[in-house]
């Protein structure tokens, strides 16, 4: 089954501590991975994606196909950066026409 | 200003009643989708579509009818027969197949009373 597994459902830090949102996923086949942020009375917007690899606003995340993990990496967190983190997948069965997301990680940065 | 727009914010709904989510765009994007948004759940796909007059089931198609006339239109009808209604529905739009990204609508938040 195609499944997008986000273990913490809450990440507290303090700014300038480093942040990792956990990403594990289960599929077969190669997939593309997504990571998208919900900003407080914001839409959900793309954050980045792996097939792209770039680097948005400090985060990166790398894919370990051998852990089927996408983990969400900062050095340094902001209090900016709180917001709800899904992590998503899409799959190459039917031509990448969907989306599957896990279940969200909300980080709180505090002062 | 392009954008994906969804009407209405908020949408009350009396036990029993058929009511319309809209959701349009004019990113002249091919794909669209409707997700639910569950606390704890993360996001679940209801329908998507691919081109105009087509459209597909997702995970949890169940009470709810779309249809995909225009290109720019996607609207969500959720029935009587949905049996757990209340939720957050977001509407999101892709240029070609998913690795592109989406675009999301701002969300209508449905409540039954």
């Amino acid at each position: 089954a195609q499944r997008v597994t986000q273990p913490e459902k809450l990440l507290s830090v303090f700014k300038g501590a480093p942040v990792e949102l956990k990403c594990n996923y289960s599929y077969s086949g190669s997939p593309e991975l997504f990571w998208y942020v919900q900003y407080s009375r914001q839409r959900l917007q793309l954050l980045l994606r792996h097939i792209s690899r770039e680097s948005i606003k400090g985060f990166t995340a790398d894919l370990n196909k051998g852990e089927t993990s996408f983990h969400l990496k900062k050095p340094f967190a902001q209090e900016e950066d709180s917001a709800m983190y899904y992590c998503a997948l899409a799959p190459l069965s039917g031509g990448y026409n969907k989306l599957i997301f896990g279940a969200g990680t909300r980080l709180a940065v505090h002062p | 200003d392009g954008g994906i727009t969804q009407s209405p914010k908020y949408l009350f709904r009396k036990e029993g009643q058929n009511v319309t989510l809209s959701c349009e765009q004019n990113l002249n994007h091919d794909a669209m989708y409707w997700y639910r948004q569950d606390p704890g759940q993360g996001l679940r796909l209801i329908y998507y579509s691919q081109i105009v007059n087509d459209f597909q089931k997702g995970d949890i198609a169940e009470g709810y009818s779309v249809s995909r006339e225009k290109k720019e239109s996607f609207p969500l009808t959720v029935t009587s027969a949905q049996k757990n209604p209340t939720a957050f529905y977001l509407c999101a739009s892709s240029m070609g197949q998913a690795p592109y990204g989406y675009t999301f609508g701002s969300g209508t938040r449905l409540t039954v009373v």
